[in-house]
């Protein structure tokens, strides 16, 4: 079963515009982590913002934030005030269990964004 | 402080050969791990190595097979390799004990893996 299901392929934002991408998780663990990567054309993936499951406020991170709903099981990302450095493919990612020295991180299949000037 | 470093930065191999992919973590990180991403997916997990052990693995055959050196850098090798195991194979290294709330990965910049 898809634990990470982001299903928008591909989107579009005009520069300056805020967009938002969509990601939603399946876990039965009631400890988890959700982050968001970005990866550009060159292929390094970029950490850009995570929430924790027992976060009482919404990350934010400069441009970044997210949109955690707990119990709709969702946690989108939104870009405000679009870039042209922000087209890159976008990659929601869970991590299960109490945070401990090693980890397992499980990837979605990402969101291409294609910033329009 | 250099980042995330991993070598060669591209390779093309036959089939069965068996290949040997190198990662260097960042400054202060002991624990690495290894994704495949097929062209058009997503990072799909392989292994993790702390304190040169093997701690987690993800759903492949035992043809990928890993070590992690007391310096905390690390190798990826596949044998016997097949057509479906070209993929960029992406290293990541981090600090559990850091500062943040959580395990912060930093990924290097990939080994583009062909196999023809």
């Amino acid at each position: 079963a898809q634990k990470i299901t982001q299903t928008q392929p591909g989107m579009f934002v005009q520069e300056k515009e805020a967009v938002t991408l969509d990601c939603t998780y399946d876990t039965s663990d009631p400890s988890y982590g959700l982050f968001w990567y970005k990866q550009p054309s060159s292929g390094e993936m970029i950490f850009l913002i995570y929430q924790g499951s027992y976060d009482q406020q919404n990350a934010t991170e400069g441009r970044y934030s997210l949109n955690f709903q707990k119990a709709r099981k969702s946690a989108n990302l939104v870009i405000s005030a679009s870039q042209l450095g922000d087209s890159a493919m976008y990659f929601c990612a869970m991590r299960e269990g109490r945070e401990t020295s090693y980890d397992k991180v499980i990837f979605g299949p990402g969101t291409s964004l294609s910033v329009i000037p | 402080d250099a980042g995330v470093t991993q070598s060669p930065t591209h390779l093309i191999k036959t089939r069965g050969q068996q290949v040997t992919l190198r990662c260097s973590p960042k400054s202060g990180h002991d624990t690495v791990s290894w994704y495949q991403q097929a062209l058009g997916q997503g990072p799909q997990f392989i292994f993790q190595y702390y304190e040169e052990e093997e701690r987690q693995r993800g759903n492949f055959p035992d043809r990928f097979s890993g070590h992690q050196f007391p310096n905390y850098s690390s190798e990826l090798n596949v044998n016997a390799l097949l057509l479906g195991d070209s993929a960029l194979y992406l290293c990541a290294s981090s600090f559990p004990r850091g500062i943040r709330s959580y395990n912060e990965q930093f990924f290097g910049p990939g080994t583009r893996l062909t196999v023809l």
